[in-house]
């Protein structure tokens, strides 16, 4: 069952912070986020575990609720290259190989 | 540079012709992948393989098969195309299962 992300877009000023989720109906054992440019390939961001982690680099970072079976990415002072859709995909156990992909949220940072 | 070649990029196919999309990686991943991207429904399975000589089914494996023969080649056969295989395939590969999962530049498939 695909995870679902909100919100499905959102604009920025360089310099503002965003919030992007992904829930899912099933219990979790680990998400990947991956970020996308138009007519690119998606590049791999992070994975969180389950354990309630939370990682980072830069000023993109995420957390995982494994209790609410939720992950978010928070993207912090955003730069124009932040811009792009975000996906993030779940494992609901470890011993599968099968990523479910949320739809993607699309994020436009303006000058 | 090492990655995932992914070809064509392009191609505009008739309903009904047999077609194969070629992924070939020299990062010696255990695990290979195929999705398809459609508009607003993200990135769907199509098949996996977690290690040579093994492959499993994905989300969406109706119209298409794959094999892999060897660690560095994943195709993706469409036996008879159909309009609704219309779409954007990307190949991906990881190390080993629910490992980090890069990603070819897609090959854009339209059928007509």
């Amino acid at each position: 069952q695909q995870p679902v992300q909100s919100p499905q877009a959102v604009i920025l000023r360089e310099g503002e912070d965003a919030v992007i989720n992904c829930s899912s109906s099933k219990a979790l054992y680990s998400v990947h986020w991956y970020r996308q440019k138009h007519g690119e390939a998606p590049i791999f961001l992070m994975i969180l575990l389950k354990g309630g982690e939370q990682k980072g680099h830069d000023k993109i970072s995420a957390s995982f609720n494994e209790k609410k079976q939720q992950s978010s990415l928070y993207l912090t002072a955003s730069q124009l290259s932040y811009s792009g859709t975000y996906f993030c995909g779940t494992l609901y156990n470890n011993a599968g190989n099968m990523l479910t992909f949320g739809g993607g949220t699309r994020l436009m940072v303006k000058p | 540079i090492a990655g995932i070649t992914q070809a064509p990029t392009s191609q505009i196919l008739a309903a009904g012709r047999r077609m194969t999309l070629r992924c070939t990686q020299d990062m010696r991943h255990n695990a290979m992948y195929w999705y398809r991207q459609d508009l607003g429904l993200g990135l769907r399975l199509i098949h996996y393989s977690n290690t040579a000589g093994t492959t499993g089914k994905g989300e969406v494996p109706d119209g298409y098969s794959v094999s892999r023969a060897n660690t560095d080649d994943f195709p993706l056969t469409l036996a008879s195309a159909v309009p609704s295989q219309t779409s954007v395939y990307f190949c991906a590969s990881s190390e080993g299962r629910g490992q980090p999962q890069h990603f070819g530049d897609g090959t854009r498939l339209s059928i007509l």
